[in-house]
């Protein structure tokens, strides 16, 4: 089984740029999560979506972050513009369902973005 | 607000020697309660939850953990190390199904395993 795929590895940019993240999840998975993991600390739920549908965004800064799931499946996150704290690992996971917080989260192995 | 601790930053260890890892959270409410893992390299992996039943949770590759509702804690266990349990470790929490909370993790324990 393949596992969840994020694009690209690692970027790096300079600040009030633009940036862009790809997640590819488990086939036939309906949730999938975004997370930040600044360095030393544990990962951070940006947002849960169940299908095309946004569960929880309560933490996702909404005056730069941005995430869609076209179609339920493949879903992108975009900080513009970039600021210093945003230096992190953007971590995806997918589920197979939200059955009320008891699923297993599947992780991919992130993106490492460093902005200067 | 919803919080996980984990006091261990980083552990170091002798190989055969027991580990303990801490993890208390701060949640008034049902809660499901995990241990991840990460090994040098490789992606967050599932060691073992909580949900309901009993509270002492086997896991994989000879880990368990012990949800002590009274203490707020859950800690995870292994009687023995062995130099590839060198990894980083996530306590995390979330409510239960009535409350449909997002998931928290704690700030993650580092353990190394001298050979």
């Amino acid at each position: 089984e393949a596992g969840v795929a994020q694009s690209p590895r690692y970027k790096i940019i300079e600040k009030r740029q633009s940036v862009a993240f790809w997640c590819n999840p488990i086939s036939g998975h309906a949730t999938l999560y975004w997370y930040q993991q600044i360095l030393g600390q544990g990962p951070k739920l940006l947002i849960q979506f169940q299908n095309n549908g946004v569960v929880d965004d309560s933490q996702l800064p909404k005056d730069r972050f941005s995430a869609e799931r076209l179609k339920g499946v493949d879903s992108t996150l975009k900080i513009q513009p970039a600021k210093l704290e945003d230096s992190a690992v953007y971590l995806c996971a997918s589920s197979l369902d939200y059955s009320g917080g008891e699923e297993t989260q599947y992780f991919g192995p992130g993106t490492r973005l460093l902005v200067l | 607000a919803q919080s996980v601790s984990q006091h261990n930053h980083h552990v170091i260890l002798s190989e055969a020697a027991s580990l303990e890892l801490g993890c208390n959270y701060s949640y008034g409410g049902t809660v499901n309660l995990f241990w991840y893992v990460q090994y040098p390299g490789q992606h967050l992996q599932l060691l073992l939850k909580y949900f309901s039943g009993d509270p002492l949770v086997k896991g994989i590759k000879g880990f368990e953990a012990e949800f002590i509702k009274s203490k707020f804690s859950f800690n995870l266990r292994k009687p023995s190390v062995q130099w590839s349990d060198t990894a980083e470790y996530f306590c995390a929490v979330n409510g239960g199904y009535s409350s449909a909370s997002k998931i928290i993790f704690g700030s993650g324990t580092r353990l190394s395993i001298r050979p």
